[in-house]
């Protein structure tokens, strides 16, 4: 199974500043195939199911605001928040699709400070 | 806009059959570039990734190994549904249940809390 390794487990970031998450896979996620990255990050408020943010490693879905980015290649990815507003508070979670059984991160819970 | 209703009990007895529902509406469950998922969350396991059922002309499945001796998921074309079931459960069961589309899931079910108790 792929290993899914986020850090922090949780972050206090102002409003208005930048919160930044990291995501490692245990071994590459990147599909030759189709030249993408198959890295997902989502965001979970409480008593919701979790909402795609970002696919493909830095392709934002439509309608995601956007100081959410996502980054990175191979094995290391971040997702960072350029602006943290105070709806952003949730967990955060990355999730690889590149092969079976897809895994998920443990999360990484945002704050504010 | 795709939506996905779930359905199913909230409580089943250890031993017993797990058994949810997930209706899908806006999408087919026999699209031939679709996926269905369950996924499950607790706290000791996070979210976990159960399996999926697709059609590539014709039906395949995907199972998490750790599930694999206890779980079926299946879809009903005539309902534009699909279903899991997982068998001789036990109290480290106890999860929300979720259907999810797709291989990275844009649309999830509205969660099924599911307490594995006598």
């Amino acid at each position: 199974d792929i290993v899914m390794t986020q850090s922090p487990d949780s972050l206090a970031v102002s409003l208005g500043e930048r919160a930044t998450i990291n995501c490692k896979s245990s071994q590459s996620v990147f599909f030759s195939t189709n030249n993408t990255t198959q890295l997902a990050w989502y965001q979970q408020k409480p008593g919701q199911p979790p909402k795609l943010l970002i696919y493909r490693a830095s392709s934002r879905k439509f309608g995601v605001p956007d100081r959410f980015s996502g980054s990175g290649s191979g094995t290391d990815f971040t997702l960072t928040i350029s602006s943290l507003q105070a709806e952003d508070v949730a967990v955060y979670y990355c999730q690889q699709y590149y092969t079976t059984p897809l895994t998920f991160g443990g999360g990484t819970k945002v704050e504010i400070k | 806009q795709v939506q996905l209703q779930q359905s199913g009990p909230g409580l089943v007895k250890p031993s017993q059959t797990l058994s949810l529902t997930c209706v899908i509406s806006g999408d087919s469950v026999s699209r031939n570039s679709g996926a269905w998922n369950w996924i499950r969350q607790s706290p000791s396991r996070g979210l976990e990734w159960l399996g999926r059922t697709y059609y590539r002309s014709k039906w395949y499945n995907d199972y998490a190994v750790s599930m694999k001796s206890r779980i079926t998921i299946s879809p009903d074309t005539s309902k534009n549904q699909f279903s899991l079931q997982l068998n001789s459960v036990s109290p480290e069961d106890t999860a929300v249940y979720y259907c999810a589309e797709g291989w990275s899931h844009e649309f999830w079910g509205q969660g099924t809390l599911v307490t594995v108790s006598s």
